[in-house]
């Protein structure tokens, strides 16, 4: 039971460039989260999947495009990374929405 | 924009010392109330979900309280140990309860 599993764990871009992370979790949770840490803003949501082909926007949404491919998989897309998409980006799950949410390692992204 | 509001933003106390923090919420359509511990490099691990007024909820050196009439909840540490060095962070359900919103973390360091 691996919990919530993120992918890659470093990376280095290029400003214009396009990646995407990878979020999973195997404990059948329908909710998932994408946040993103700052020094001094904490976590900040930027976007959310309530349920199996639901998706919505979260507070700092733009700049991102997400899918949630099933109900295991919840990746997160830069389609054109600028360096004030630099930050350390955590995923999370949780079985509904109020309940406990369960963390993701952290994909630590540098946009030069 | 419902806001979660912790204080004090960090704290520096010394070992053994023990020491309390804040977290403020609105009080209306109370759903829960959540506590997470967050160590520097480390993922958010979830603490507490709190949901009557009145609970209290213990582990180890750590408790918690909750006053949903007034809307806020006290974190607690007896006899502070190094390792509680971390951001604690409190978070209330939002967005119909699809989301939690974070609070931005009280910092804690434990120094010997």
């Amino acid at each position: 039971n691996a919990g919530v599993t993120q992918t890659p764990k470093f990376q280095v871009l290029k400003t214009g460039q396009s990646m995407t992370l990878q979020c999973a979790q195997d404990m059948n949770h329908n909710s998932m989260y994408w946040y993103r840490q700052d020094p001094g803003m904490g976590l900040r949501l930027i976007y959310y999947s309530a349920s199996e082909g639901t998706t919505d926007k979260g507070e700092v949404p733009n700049g991102y495009n997400v899918s949630r491919l099933n109900k295991r998989e919840f990746s997160l897309r830069l389609e054109s990374a600028a360096p004030s998409q630099t930050s350390v980006y955590f995923c999370a799950s949780s079985a509904q929405g109020p309940d406990t949410q369960y963390f993701g390692p952290g994909t630590r992204l540098t946009v030069l | 924009i419902l806001n979660v509001e912790q204080s004090p933003q960090s704290l520096h106390v010394q070992e053994g010392d023990s020491t309390n923090f804040t977290c403020s919420f609105p009080s209306s359509n109370f759903y829960a109330l959540h506590w997470y511990r967050w160590e520097t490099a480390k993922s958010p691990e979830a603490l507490f979900v709190m949901t009557l007024n009145g609970d209290e909820k213990k582990k180890g050196r750590i408790s918690a309280t909750l006053n949903t009439k007034e809307g806020y909840s006290y974190l607690y540490i007896k006899g502070s140990q190094p390792e509680d060095s971390a951001t604690y962070l409190c978070a209330f359900p939002t967005g119909g309860g699809n989301k939690l919103t974070f609070g931005t973390g009280t910092q804690l360091k434990v120094e010997l």
